[in-house]
């Protein structure tokens, strides 16, 4: 139990463009979900936390316009990066919490992105 | 403000050998302490956590770690390694404990272990 998946596991796009990802608990309700962030060889980075039906929460430094985080259901949430840049190059992990009220968050396998 | 630190970036182990990853924690009130694993390209995988109790936590593929208040630790050890156990390992924090609390992770500790 307690599966979440991302789609496309990896993508390359042009610099310019946007691309979607995919975040979906499989077998649970995931009242919360994070999405984070990785950069070769360091750690994880918290970018934002979505709740179902409301905004997301972005931390410091992240810019909101740039990464438009949806959770429009208890399974799925989106992290849309608009207008790419090389920069934006990185892997992108989300994780999800059950709304059972444990704290265990389960992650899904990551996205790499590359940009052109 | 909560923060954990893992100050070794690398850890070498022989096969058969027990093994040490070290962590420390810093947050106000009681810590809620994580270890995961991440395997290249991969998502994380949770070990073990410590939310209350026995200060000994066992957690999965023979791993354990012991919360210790007094040094604000949360080693993670294992009493024989594995090849199969190199990885990076994340210690990782929370103040709450909740589904809808933030975790903050370490900088991750790779561990190799040698035939």
């Amino acid at each position: 139990g307690a599966v979440v998946s991302q789609h496309p596991s990896w993508v390359i796009c042009k610099s310019g463009t946007s691309v979607k990802i995919e975040c979906r608990s499989l077998d649970f309700q995931a009242t919360t979900m994070f999405w984070y962030r990785q950069f070769p060889k360091q750690s994880l980075m918290l970018m934002a936390t979505s709740n179902e039906g409301s905004k997301a929460t972005y931390e410091q430094g992240v810019e909101k316009d740039k990464f438009l985080i949806n959770h429009a259901s208890l399974t799925l949430s989106t992290l849309t990066v608009t207008s790419a840049h090389p920069e934006d190059s990185s892997f992108y992990i989300c994780s999800a919490s059950a709304r059972t009220g444990m704290n265990e968050q389960y992650f899904g396998p990551g996205t790499r992105l590359t940009v052109t | 403000a909560q923060s954990v630190a893992q100050p070794e970036d690398q850890v070498n182990v022989a096969e058969g050998n027990p093994l040490t990853v070290k962590c420390t924690y810093s947050v106000s009130g009681n810590p809620y302490l994580f270890w995961y694993v991440q395997y290249p390209n991969r998502g994380l995988q949770f070990l073990l956590k410590y939310i209350t109790g026995d200060n000994l936590v066992k957690g999965s593929y023979g791993f354990e770690a012991e919360f210790n208040k007094s040094q604000t630790s949360f080693h993670l050890k294992k009493p024989s390694a594995l090849v199969s156990d190199s990885a990076l390992y994340f210690c990782a924090v929370s103040q709450r404990y909740s589904s809808a609390s933030k975790i903050i992770f370490g900088s991750g500790t790779r561990l190799s272990i040698r035939p």
